[in-house]
């Protein structure tokens, strides 16, 4: 079973409005971070935001946001005032797991393409 | 955020040759490094878990002896992909963990990533 899931391959926004990119993920440990990743047609892999299973609170780092819904096992990335720069590939990950030698490893969704319109 | 880098960031090479690719974090020492594989419009796949000091730990499907891993310092690690085939072109990405105990423990910073290509 997929671990995690990105049920959209592209997603058009126009400019300087928001978008929601989709994101469940599936796990029975109860402490795992959930990630998300910009990759632009360069290849680099750009850290977005990250939220911890055990975060009160949804995180935000400035025109990200994330939608955390613990309960549906779903964490939504939301980019407000989108710009043509967020073109990109979209990844959302999960890390498992609070220890180990292993700690850290992270699980990639399928991704999703933005692409924004001018 | 902290600075990873990758070396070189493009190969060519002939099929049958072995191909080096380094992982280095600039800002950070990092006792634990990843290494992932991407093939194109498709997702990152971890190959990899790199330990200072210690053997890596492979994920299920690679094998070792193609993929030769070391970590020799708390900052560099690297891929050597022996006796290079055509099926193993593709796109070679690294990233780093700090160290736990401090803030943004959590979270995993990327090389640029290295495109081989074997002909």
């Amino acid at each position: 079973a997929q671990k995690i899931t990105q049920t959209q391959p592209g997603m058009f926004v126009q400019e300087k409005e928001a978008v929601t990119l989709d994101c469940t993920y599936d796990t029975s440990d109860p402490s795992y971070g959930l990630f998300w990743y910009k990759q632009p047609s360069s290849g680099e892999m750009i850290f977005l935001i990250y939220q911890g299973s055990y975060d009160q609170q949804n995180a935000t780092e400035g025109r990200y946001s994330l939608n955390f819904q613990k309960a549906r096992k779903s964490a939504n990335l939301v980019i407000s005032a989108s710009q043509l720069g967020d073109s990109a590939m979209y990844f959302c990950a999960m890390r498992e797991g609070a220890g180990g030698t292993s700690y850290g490893k992270l699980t990639f969704g399928q991704g999703t393409i933005l692409t924004v319109h001018p | 955020g902290a600075v990873v880098s990758q070396h070189p960031s493009r190969v060519i090479c002939k099929s049958g040759t072995s191909v080096k690719i380094e992982c280095r974090s600039l800002d950070f020492q990092a006792t634990t490094m990843f290494w992932y594989r991407q093939f194109p419009k498709q997702s990152l796949m971890l190959m990899a878990t790199s330990n200072e000091g210690s053997k890596a730990t492979y994920e299920q499907g690679v094998e070792k002896d193609k993929f030769l891993i070391n970590h020799a310092s708390l900052t560099l690690s690297t891929l050597t992909v022996t006796s290079a085939h055509p099926e193993d072109s593709s796109f070679y990405i690294c990233s780093a963990r700090p160290p736990q105990g401090g803030k943004n423990t959590d979270t995993q910073y990327f090389g640029p990533g290295t495109r081989l290509t074997v002909l």
